[in-house]
C-alpha cells in the first residue's frame, strides 16, 4: 500500500526556517518525481515544487522561489522541503505527493503537515 | 487569481447530476496539456478522482467522469451521493515561462 507521511510541521516566526520531510513507503521512491503542495487557511491547493527521482531536475512556485529549497534522498527514502525567510503568507498545510511515471498527475498525497508562521 | 477558473460552489440534491468546470487558456488546457481532477474532504488528503483527462484510477465510481474540449474541461457527478460533499480541484500544466503546475482555485460541492 502506497503511503506518504509528512512531519516537521509547526509554529515558527516570521523570517524563520522549517524543514519538513515526507516518508513513502510502497512503492520504489527512486523511480519517482515528487512534488509538494500546500493549502493555505480557506485557499485552495498551490503546487509549490517538484523534484524528479534522481533529483536532476527541480522546479519551484515563483512565490517560493530563492526561499525553499526540495531535495530528496533516495538512500534514506526520504523527500525533504527546507523552507527559509518563512512569511505569514506561507502559513498553510503543506503536502507531499507521488507524480506516476506516464502522467502528469498527482496520484497519491500525504495527510499533510500544518506550518503557522506568526509575526 | 488562479490560471484556472471554477465556479466557487456548487450544489445538487441526491441522485442529482452535477457539473464543475475549468476554465484555462491557450497557454495550459488549450495546449494540449492533460487536465486531472482530486477531491478534497476537510482533514483528508486530496484524492485523484480522474486523471489524463478522463481516466478513472481503480475505485473511483463511474459516477466520476471527466471531459476536454478546447481551452475548458469538466468534471461530471451523477448520482449524487452525501458523501461526494466536498471541495473537487482541476490541475494542469502551463507553458508560461515562470509557471509549470497550475490548480483552479477549488469548487465547493454541497449535497443538499
Amino acid at each position: 500500500e502506497v503511503q506518504l507521511v509528512e512531519s516537521g510541521g509547526g509554529l515558527v516566526e516570521t523570517g524563520g526556517s522549517l524543514r519538513l520531510s515526507c516518508s513513502p513507503s510502497g512503492f520504489n521512491f527512486t523511480t519517482y518525481t515528487m512534488i509538494w503542495a500546500r493549502q493555505a487557511p480557506g485557499k485552495g491547493l498551490e503546487w509549490v515544487s517538484s523534484i524528479s527521482g534522481r533529483g536532476s531536475y527541480i522546479f519551484y512556485a515563483d512565490s517560493v522561489k530563492g526561499r525553499f529549497t526540495i531535495s530528496r534522498d533516495n538512500a534514506r527514502k526520504s523527500l525533504y522541503l527546507q523552507m527559509n525567510s518563512l512569511r505569514a503568507e506561507d502559513t498553510a498545510m503543506y503536502y507531499c505527493a507521488r507524480v506516476p511515471p506516464t502522467s502528469t498527475c498527482f496520484d497519491f498525497w500525504g495527510q499533510g503537515t500544518l506550518v503557522t508562521v506568526s509575526s | 487569481q488562479s490560471v484556472l477558473t471554477q465556479p466557487p460552489s456548487v450544489s445538487g440534491a441526491p441522485g442529482e447530476r452535477v457539473t464543475i468546470s475549468c476554465t484555462g487558456s491557450s497557454s495550459n488546457i488549450g495546449a494540449n496539456y492533460r487536465v486531472h481532477w482530486y477531491q478534497h474532504l476537510p482533514g483528508a488528503a486530496p484524492k485523484l478522482l480522474i486523471y489524463d483527462d478522463f481516466q478513472r484510477p481503480s475505485g473511483v465510481p463511474d459516477r466520476f467522469s471527466a471531459s476536454k474540449s478546447g481551452t475548458s474541461a469538466s468534471l461530471a457527478i451523477t448520482g449524487l451521493q452525501p458523501e461526494d460533499e466536498a471541495h473537487y480541484y482541476c490541475q494542469s500544466h502551463d507553458k508560461t515561462l515562470s509557471v509549470t503546475v497550475v490548480f483552479g482555485g477549488g469548487t465547493r460541492l454541497t449535497v443538499l
